[in-house]
């Protein structure tokens, strides 16, 4: 099974609890990145990942955790969840770090509901 | 900071239309563009990408077009069917640090048969 997966689909959690999705994805790409999706705006960048332990902050990292220590495996934790993390979170890969022919691909989503 | 938009947010067309999806961008310092489709509940899927230097991208009935320059691309559907209804979203790649994608809010398209 070729491609980005992501695990769960849909997760309902409390408030406080903490909480990680994962990412896994076959490609052996060196680029991966979680983005949130909320209505009003958009997909947001969260974090990336350049390779195996190389981490950065995207646009909303606050209450955000992510490692990666396999290069087809990044999960995203959030520490103590809160109601405005409720989302659908998105992963996604790609090869090349920038150019022209950088092209990111997409896995299924995360569907987060924080009580 | 780069701002994107896509005009109209929601577009509703009969069965066999041919239309037109804009997306325009503020900084036009960008490596490519990609446009993505999106059904509900699903993912984005990379529907093609434009690089920089390029004018258009063409796969089957669908064609990109970018004038870089005037920070635009749209998007044009031939054809159009009831199984093209989904979100399109646009997102170029930035330049200058952290090379990454800023997303449109997309438009709804429904086909209607």
């Amino acid at each position: 099974d070729a491609g980005i997966t992501q695990s769960p689909r849909y997760k309902i959690t409390e408030t406080g609890r903490q909480v990680t999705l994962m990412c896994h994805q076959t490609w052996s790409h060196s680029y991966m990145f979680w983005y949130r999706q909320d209505l009003g705006h958009g997909l947001r960048l969260i974090y990336y990942s350049a390779a195996a332990d190389i981490t950065d902050k995207g646009e909303v990292p606050d209450g955000y955790v992510v490692s990666r220590s396999k290069t087809e495996n990044f999960p995203l934790t959030l520490e103590s969840a809160t109601r405005s993390q409720t989302s659908v979170y998105f992963c996604a890969s790609s090869e090349y770090r920038a150019g022209p022919y950088n092209e990111q691909f997409f896995g299924p989503g995360t569907r987060l509901t924080v009580l | 900071k780069q701002e994107v938009t896509q005009i109209p947010a929601a577009l509703s067309v009969p069965e066999g239309e041919n239309l037109v999806l804009n997306c325009s961008f503020t900084d036009s310092a960008i490596y490519n563009l990609q446009w993505f489709r999106q059904d509900p509940g699903k993912g984005l899927t990379s529907l093609l990408l434009i690089q920089s230097s390029q004018r258009e991208q063409t796969s089957g009935r669908l064609n990109a077009s970018l004038d870089k320059s005037s920070g635009r691309s749209t998007l044009y559907i031939a054809a159009s069917q009831p199984g093209d209804s989904a979100t399109y979203l646009c997102a170029p790649l930035t330049q200058g640090g952290s090379e990454k994608l800023v997303f449109g809010k997309g438009t709804k398209l429904t086909v209607n048969p």
